[in-house]
């Protein structure tokens, strides 16, 4: 099936600063997806992006397809932003998979 | 008004019970899902199920069936627990069958713990 590899596993900031969280995936998509689990459990979906660039508030995100990699970006980090952030991908027979996730902290 | 809902939010049990798990959706959707999220925090997809049938049955124990009354809904029963069953079970839904080019809404998740 298809891989999915996140990086960097983990990532502690200082409020305020910004971050870039990688996305590789092992062959072509046709749904990327970013999602946030906050500390108390939840799936929070940020952005659905196969392809191109997107915003939404401090939080961007852009996958270059024929390239296989995903790009998610946080600027003015706060520290509700803490928690994990997971790429996950279809590629295959084998629904959305999920890579093991980036875990953010970020200290006041 | 929650779009994917399970319920209970928690569930503790000693091994040997059984019990199940339940999820319903409003969006619409043609497929439902069961995911396991194990203590390393690695999510992985259990079955999936696309207007009540059966189309993703990954390498599970077969204590664990799940149910799809109606396309609304996706209900997961664990037969025999198990204290490696303990986990967070997120039930997801999505417009269309698993492969294709629309996202996946997920639930708040069930967090599972066998003594």
């Amino acid at each position: 099936g298809i891989q999915v590899e996140q990086s960097p596993p983990d990532l502690i900031l200082q409020e305020g600063a910004n971050s870039t969280l990688r996305c590789n995936f092992s062959d072509s998509v046709n749904n990327l997806q970013w999602f946030h689990q906050n500390p108390w459990g939840q799936l929070i979906n940020l952005f659905y992006i196969p392809s191109g660039t997107k915003q939404n508030g401090r939080l961007s995100a852009t996958t270059v397809a024929t390239e296989r990699y995903s790009l998610l970006y946080i600027s003015s980090s706060q520290t509700t932003d803490s928690g994990v952030y997971f790429c996950a991908v279809v590629g295959g027979a084998d629904g959305l998979t999920f890579g093991k996730g980036t875990h953010l902290i970020i200290q006041p | 008004d929650t779009a994917v809902s399970q319920t209970p939010k928690y569930l503790v049990t000693q091994m040997g019970n059984d019990k199940s798990i339940k999820c319903e959706q409003n969006l619409g959707h043609d497929t439902m899902y069961w995911y396991k999220q194990d203590s390393k925090k690695f999510l992985k997809i259990m079955f999936s199920y696309n207007n009540k049938e059966l189309i993703i049955n990954e390498t599970v124990p077969n204590r664990f069936s799940p149910k799809s009354p109606d396309k609304a809904h996706l209900n997961l029963h664990i037969n025999s627990l198990e204290l490696g069953d303990s986990a967070v079970y997120f039930c997801a839904s999505s417009q269309g069958p698993p492969t294709g080019p629309w996202g996946y809404t997920f639930g708040s998740g069930t967090r599972l713990t066998v003594v």
